[in-house]
């Protein structure tokens, strides 16, 4: 079975333009979670949704949002790219929310803001 | 607020030698503990999940324990190997948490196995 898959792998983008970034989980997985990581540093929580509604949300600005669709698929928003944006964007995905269960991560998105 | 240290921020060690990797968190309230691996320039791989209630988890060379009491974690690897160097990460899921799957990370070992 597949993995969690993200795209695009790696992108430029100019300061003050808008990035979608895409994320389809495990095959049968409900939840997915979203993750900066910026160099040298671990991955920071952005957002989790389940079952298309979103469940949590990390200090991050409002120039970033996301959404689920319902194959539960997801994508991230970030408007008004900064300098500081570049990093490394992790999804995850689960099986089942509040079960405690193992979360899975995919490959990232290397954002680079010029 | 959760925190968690991971020490030493980088380790060299000669192969075949079992190391020891150190995790700790500021409050003992949590759901589970999880270990990953992360190669250079790439995503998590999951290594073990530690429920609250567990003492030790076991994947082939690995071991993990977990002592929520004192808010530690410990990933034991034996025998180790040039394929072994990467990044570990421990992160923790909180019970405050409750109704989203938020894990808090460490900074990360970078590990290093010389041939």
């Amino acid at each position: 079975d597949a993995g969690v898959t993200q795209s695009p792998t790696h992108l430029i983008k100019t300061r003050g333009q808008h990035v979608t970034l895409r994320c389809s989980p495990i095959s049968g997985h409900k939840s997915v979670s979203w993750y900066q990581q910026v160099l040298g540093q671990g991955p920071q929580f952005i957002f989790q949704y389940y079952e298309k509604e979103e469940r949590g949300r990390g200090n991050f600005p409002d120039r970033f949002s996301a959404r689920q669709f319902p194959n539960y698929s997801s994508e991230l928003n970030v408007n008004a790219l900064l300098l500081g944006d570049s990093a490394l964007y992790l999804c995850a995905s689960s099986i089942l929310q509040g079960s405690g269960n193992t979360i899975y991560f995919g490959e990232g998105s290397w954002l680079t803001v010029v | 607020k959760q925190e968690v240290t991971q020490i030493p921020a980088a380790l060299s060690v000669p192969e075949g030698e079992n190391l020891v990797l150190n995790c700790s968190f500021t409050d003992s309230a949590i759901y589970n503990l999880q270990w990953f691996r992360q190669d250079p320039g790439k995503g998590l791989t999951s290594l073990l999940l530690i429920q609250s209630s567990q003492r030790e988890q076991t994947s082939g060379r690995l071991n993990a324990s977990l002592d929520k009491s004192s808010g530690r974690s410990t990933l034991y690897i034996a025998a180790s190997q040039p394929g072994d160097s990467a990044t570990y990460l421990c992160a923790v899921r909180p019970l405050s948490n409750f109704g989203n799957e938020k894990l808090t990370f460490g900074t990360g070992t970078r590990l290093t196995i010389i041939p």
